[in-house]
């Protein structure tokens, strides 16, 4: 059975760096096609890619937010890190991790999500 | 990037109507298309991949149909739990993602 759960800060402040970890179970993200993505979503509004890391540990980073972004692993405790550095509060979201596979197009496995809110 | 339009943006309905989505590209992406419903405090969940094929366990009453730039959601007669938001995804461009801005279906 493959989860996924995101953790990390509810609440930060501006300029300040978020960190957030999504721990999964039911998967290697060392089996070729393997992948863990992270994606937001502010209240209201649509999804949003930020960050992707393959089985590889090759990265990969939304352009427009790319020189915030940081995505790493730590294979042998099932974990994939996102720190996203001088949070605003436009960056006031739910923030998701996903298990993508190489071989198919949609997305089956997500967490359940963590709102993180930016403000002083 | 791959920009995806969807409309409407909202659409009325009343339980057991027919409900039609559409998902736009702004170029060609093949058939490398995902549909997902959200509910309100959810995580999505994939109805359709590769724009035609249902995922596991999701009803025969969803249909997706298209290529290249035009793709349509089609839900045959909807259901309670049918009232919700709907995304459309792309991975033309992998491993970079795109979604659409979503249509909310609404009940009329």
């Amino acid at each position: 059975q493959v989860t996924l759960r995101e953790s990390g800060p509810a609440l930060v402040k501006p300029t300040q760096t978020l960190t957030l970890t999504c721990t999964f179970s039911g998967f290697s993200l060392s089996t070729n096609g393997m992948c863990v993505s992270w994606i937001r979503q502010p209240p209201g509004k649509a999804l949003e890619w930020l960050a992707l890391i393959d089985w590889d540990d090759d990265k990969y980073y939304n352009t427009s937010l790319k020189t915030r972004l940081t995505i790493s692993r730590d294979t042998s405790e099932n974990q994939v890190v996102l720190t996203m550095t001088n949070m605003d509060p436009v960056d006031t979201a739910t923030y998701f991790c996903a298990r993508i596979d190489l071989h198919t197009v949609g997305i089956h496995y997500w967490g359940q999500g963590a709102l993180v809110t930016v403000s002083s | 990037e791959v920009v995806l339009t969807q409309s409407p943006a909202t659409l009325s309905l009343s339980p057991g109507e027919r409900a039609t989505l559409s998902c736009r590209a702004s170029q060609s992406i093949s058939i490398f298309l995902a549909w997902y419903r959200q509910k309100p405090g959810q995580a999505p969940r994939l109805l359709i991949s590769d724009a035609s094929n249902r995922a596991t366990g999701i009803p025969a009453r969803f249909s997706g149909s298209g290529s290249g730039t035009d793709f349509t959601l089609t839900i045959s007669s909807l259901e309670p739990e049918d009232f919700a938001i709907y995304y459309c995804q792309q991975r033309s461009t992998w491993p970079f993602l795109t979604f659409g801005g979503g249509t909310k279906v609404e009940i009329k």
